[in-house]
């Protein structure tokens, strides 16, 4: 079962344009993630935001979270063609046990045309 | 590069079959996580192993197995294969010290089942 639902599934835009990806879970978290993956390849870690963190800034990512909510965003400003990939937003969560899984939502599609 | 390497990146088995596939963390890290990414979706969390012995697990069968081994490496191994086993599979390696919080992904191995 999947934690996160990303909205949109797909999205195309013009480079320079801004993307924004949303992401809403269901369960407490201690963080949330987001993860790029290229052509079905392994995931290239993002951002990590922290329960307790509203936003969160890394280069042209810019990432909230609401933990009222149970929702985060992601946006990409000013973006560029190698930017086309996948985008998972992943919650992550102490388990009893003490381990740390992440549970990912189904990802965003960005395409960035030229 | 995150430094996870996976071994083989290809592979293509019968139904029935057993397969096993490797993985080597990233340097100065002691926790492996497995996932399964079916074409698509989001990688879904199989197990954790951290010191030697899993330390939590998903919602997968006992024919999913795993081993680590004292330099943190690690092995998936996969009895019986059914069709629906056919998927992208992920190893992270991640930090009990701080937490596990962030994974580092390998570049996966794609496993066919036919």
């Amino acid at each position: 079962s999947q934690q996160g639902e990303e909205d949109p599934q797909a999205l195309s835009i013009q480079e320079g344009e801004n993307a924004t990806m949303n992401c809403s879970y269901k369960t407490s978290i201690n963080n949330l993630q987001w993860y790029r993956q290229n052509s079905g390849r392994g995931l290239v870690h993002l951002i990590l935001i922290r329960s307790n963190e509203r936003e969160k800034h890394s280069g042209r990512l810019r990432v909230t979270l609401d933990t009222s909510k149970k929702s985060s965003s992601l946006l990409i400003t000013a973006s560029r063609a190698a930017d086309t990939a996948s985008y998972f937003c992943a919650t992550g969560s102490m388990f009893s046990g003490g381990y740390n899984k992440l549970i990912f939502g189904a990802g965003t599609r960005l395409a960035v045309h030229p | 590069e995150t430094g996870v390497t996976q071994s083989p990146t290809h592979l293509i088995k019968t139904r029935g079959q057993q397969v096993t596939l490797r993985c080597s963390s990233q340097s100065g890290h002691n926790t492996v996580s497995w996932y399964q990414q079916a074409l698509g979706q989001g990688p879904q969390f199989i197990f954790q192993y951290y010191r030697e012995e899993e330390n939590g697990r998903g919602n997968f069968p006992p024919r999913f197995s795993g081993l680590q081994f004292p330099n943190y490496s690690s092995e998936l191994n996969v009895n019986a294969l059914e069709l629906d086993d056919s998927a992208l599979y992920l190893c992270a390696s991640s930090d009990s010290r701080t937490g596990w919080e962030t994974q580092y992904f390998g570049p996966g191995t794609r496993l066919l089942v036919l």
